[in-house]
């Protein structure tokens, strides 16, 4: 059982967007920066977001990241099916003093 | 080009010690903390311990402490995840990742290796 919580999938159409929530706590979300991942299958994980809601070089703008209180919303518009992957948010957790992921979800461009 | 060059796939029976490898390059090993990651399969990513290669500091996560050693050789830029006795559950891809900040140990992860798949089978 994960320490952030994110739904196993979602799912759009291609040149739609789709929104994944990360759920957390004080000790985590609430008082540290957000970062989010991107697996393509087989593959090693990327970073899409760092710091809540900024991109690294190279990271399309199709990509966006949010925070609000204990929670982070990764935002991805103009889908494709490049785009199929799974989603991690990851943070650092005060109380635990480790770094902690979500579950991960998967992302279905239909 | 910085990067993360990870050893290559093991195959082991259960009881066997391993030590795989992560090699950085392309910046100062010793300035950014290196971190272990595992990802049992078809499962999520699991975060098992960092460490700073210019002084050792070494953090695990409780479910990893005492399972594993992290550990890094700074005169060859490469750090190490070892076991001295392998579990079937240890069945797993492992990926070392670079943390983006120098010195900062609560960071995101911005470089990662390719991963190095152990299996543990009799």
């Amino acid at each position: 059982q994960s320490v952030l919580t994110q739904p196993p999938s979602v799912s759009a159409a291609p040149g739609q967007k789709v929104t994944i929530s990360c759920s957390g706590s004080s000790s985590n979300i609430g008082n540290n920066y957000v970062s989010w991942y991107q697996q393509l299958p087989g593959t090693a994980p990327k970073l899409l977001i760092y710091d809540n809601n900024k991109r690294p070089s190279g990271i399309p703008d199709r990509f966006s990241g949010s925070k609000s209180g204990t929670s982070a919303t990764l935002g991805i518009t103009g889908l494709q099916t490049g785009d199929e992957a799974d989603y991690y948010c990851g943070t650092w957790d005060s109380s635990l003093s480790l770094g902690v992921f979500g579950g991960g979800t998967k992302l279905t461009v239909l | 080009e910085v990067q993360l060059v990870q050893s290559g796939a093991e195959v082991k029976k259960p009881g066997e010690s391993l030590k795989i490898s992560c090699k950085g390059s392309g910046y100062s090993f010793t300035s950014y903390w290196i971190g272990w990651v595992r990802q049992m399969p078809g499962k999520g990513l699991e975060w098992m311990g960092i460490i700073y290669p210019g002084d050792s500091d070494t953090r695990y996560s409780p479910s990893f402490q005492g399972q594993v050693t992290i550990s890094a050789d700074k005169s060859i830029s490469t750090a190490y995840l070892q076991w001295s006795s392998l579990k079937a559950s240890d069945t797993a891809m492992y990926y070392c990742a670079r943390l983006r900040i120098a010195a900062a140990e609560d960071d995101a992860f911005d470089i990662w290796g390719q991963g190095t798949m152990v299996t543990v089978s009799s």
